[in-house]
Formats: C-alpha cells, structure tokens, sequence
C-alpha cells in the first residue's frame, strides 16, 4: 500500500522558535509531493510542491521553507515561527499513473 | 486562473434525509474533478473523481457527484444521510502539477 506518516501529530511551539516536520512515503517511488496548511474553519492553502529531490516549488511567500533530501521524504521547515504559523498541515501526493492527490493524517501545530 | 467554489459553509440535514453539497469551479480545458472528506483532526480522503466519460460518479459511503460542463458544476450528492458523514467536504480540481480546493461545506447531521 502507499502509505503517508507525518511526524509529530502534534506540536506546541513558542514565537521565534525553530520548526521541523516531517512526511515520508512509503510504496512508490518519485512521487509529486505537497505541503499544505489549513487554517481554523477554513480551506487547505497550497504551500510548496515537488517534483523530485531537490526540487522545491513555492506558492505562497513566507516565514516558511520546504527540503526534500530524499525521494520520499519531504520536509517543511521554519527558522523563527509566528503567531501566524498556527494550523493544521498536511502532506499529500499525487497518485502513481493516475491524478488524485492522497493526504496524510496530518500535524496539528501551535505556536503560542 | 483556476478556482473553486463552495457556496454553502455550512448545512445541517436530519438523519436519513437527502443531500446534496455544491461546487463550482472555473477551469479553461477539460477539469480533472474531486471530492474529499475530512473528519476532525483528520487529513482528507479520497470520496470520488471525475476524469473523464459518464458525468455521473459513484464513490465510496454511497456518494456520487454529477458533472455538469455547461453550468461548470461538480455537486456531491446522497440519497440517506448517516450520522456519521458529519465532517467537512472539499471539492477540487486538479490543474497540472497542483490542486486548487474550494473552502470546504461542514455538515451537520441531527439525529
């Protein structure tokens, strides 16, 4: 099966710390991988996109970035977060031969 | 550009009635189309696509959804709500590498 984890589930920060997340994938092989985030009561905002190693497309300017060391690990990272940062973010990929993007249980973040 | 949208943040329906969620979207060529489900504190699952063929899609926990090119309209429909599709519904479409998502319908379910 093509599996997504995303590590933590859930996190507490304090303002001006740094970030890690974490999404790996498991039963295929390079795939499209995305960065979401998705603000209380709202729709999910695209924040980056890849399409292979190294390989980082921006969709919205912030206090965020996005690595991918390997070809099933994607990772979003801050140097100092904001209040701003808050929210639930969630690690997709595109299906293997096929279009529709599959979601990860996503990372519960606080920054207080 | 691209969009989706959602017209209805919220419904409330009873137990066992009708549904139905709309969605709009506005593409130039031919949509790749979507429906999710999120439950709270849950990432989204997959309920349905449109890629092509018969305009209407069956998908999984007996919804479907029907496209309509000419009104530009993917609405998510089921014919006896259970208590337990109360969760929040997202359409989408999918447009090169990315995804465009409309900002979600929550639903109520009372008993």
């Amino acid at each position: 099966s093509q599996t997504i984890h995303q590590w933590p589930a859930t996190l507490v920060q304090p303002v001006g710390s740094p970030l890690s997340l974490e999404c790996t994938v498991e039963g295929t092989s390079n795939p499209n991988l995305y960065w979401y985030r998705q603000a209380a009561g709202r729709g999910l905002q695209l924040l980056f996109y890849s399409v292979g190693i190294g390989q980082i497309s921006s969709e919205v300017p912030q206090n965020l970035s996005a690595s991918r060391p390997q070809d099933r690990q994607f990772i979003l990272s801050s140097k100092k977060l904001l209040l701003s940062d808050s929210g639930f973010y969630l690690c997709a990929r595109a299906a293997s031969g096929g279009y529709e993007q599959y979601f990860g249980p996503g990372t519960r973040l606080t920054v207080t | 550009a691209q969009s989706v949208t959602q017209p209805d943040i919220h419904i409330t329906v009873s137990e066992g009635a009708s549904l139905e969620l709309r969605c709009n979207y506005s593409y130039g060529a031919t949509p790749y189309l979507f429906w999710y489900v999120q439950s709270p504190g849950q990432g989204l699952q997959l309920l349905l696509k449109y890629f092509s063929g018969d305009t209407l899609v069956q998908g999984i926990k007996g919804f479907e959804a029907e496209f309509k090119r000419s009104q530009s309209s993917f609405n998510l429909r089921k014919p006896s709500v259970h208590w337990s599709d109360a969760a929040e519904y997202f359409c989408a479409v999918g447009a090169g590498n990315q995804f465009y998502f409309g900002t979600g319908t929550s639903l109520t379910v009372i008993p």
